[in-house]
């Protein structure tokens, strides 16, 4: 039983470079998210889709893009990265009005 | 604009101990409440779920209960363990919008062996 599934585990990238999260999950759900935690601090919500084609931008979207062409997949663009973006990346996902997945998360390093 | 708010921020106490965790929000008018946990360096755990129109629900050695109307959710741990250290969030899913959890910031749980 995968659930929601996050690849790389770590990525470490210089300042510039451009990278693509992966995240994908096996329940049918519709809604998915990206959410990003800095350490020591709670979860900000970066993107999010209510479907396949549909997508929305969270409390932190700049410097970030997402795509939602399937219902299993969603994964993160990060274009022209910098060190503020280092950080941990979860993907989740949730049924309507159904609790929300995790994934186990993308350690990202920007030097 | 709904708030969350999870007092303590921290609280360590022996094993064997039953404990309670709070959680508050300042608009009652949200669809569910989720309660998480995390461990350090990991991602979240889902515990419990409860929807707008249920007082409770249990799992094993946890219960969490809701209170829409003094915007209060309590999540009970019976018999703590040293494995059950971790932080623990609580998250309400607004009405206005079915897409986003408001997130409280946690209640980081020592339990000393």
């Amino acid at each position: 039983n995968a659930g929601v599934t996050q690849t790389p585990k770590f990525r470490i990238l210089k300042i510039g470079q451009s990278m693509t999260l992966q995240c994908t999950q096996d329940m049918n759900h519709n809604y998915m998210y990206w959410y990003r935690q800095d350490p020591g601090m709670g979860l900000k919500l970066i993107y999010y889709s209510v479907g396949a084609g549909i997508t929305d931008k969270g409390e932190v979207p700049n410097g970030y893009n997402v795509s939602r062409s399937t219902t299993e997949d969603f994964p993160l663009r990060l274009e022209l990265a910098a060190p503020s973006q280092t950080s941990v990346y979860f993907c989740a996902s949730r049924a309507s009005m159904g609790e929300q997945y995790f994934g186990p998360g993308t350690r990202l390093t920007v030097t | 604009k709904q708030e969350v708010t999870q007092i303590p921020a921290a609280l360590s106490v022996p094993e064997g101990e039953n404990l309670v965790l709070n959680c508050s929000f300042t608009d009652s008018a949200i669809y569910n409440l989720q309660w998480f946990r995390q461990d350090p360096g990991k991602g979240l755990t889902s515990l419990l779920l409860i929807q707008s129109s249920q007082r409770e629900q249990t799992s094993g050695r946890l219960n969490a209960s809701l209170d829409k109307s003094s915007g209060r959710s309590t999540l009970y741990i019976a018999a703590s363990q040293p494995g059950d250290s971790a932080t623990y969030l609580c998250a309400v899913r607004r009405m206005d919008s079915n897409y986003q959890l408001i997130w409280g910031a946690g209640t980081k749980l020592i339990i000393k062996p």
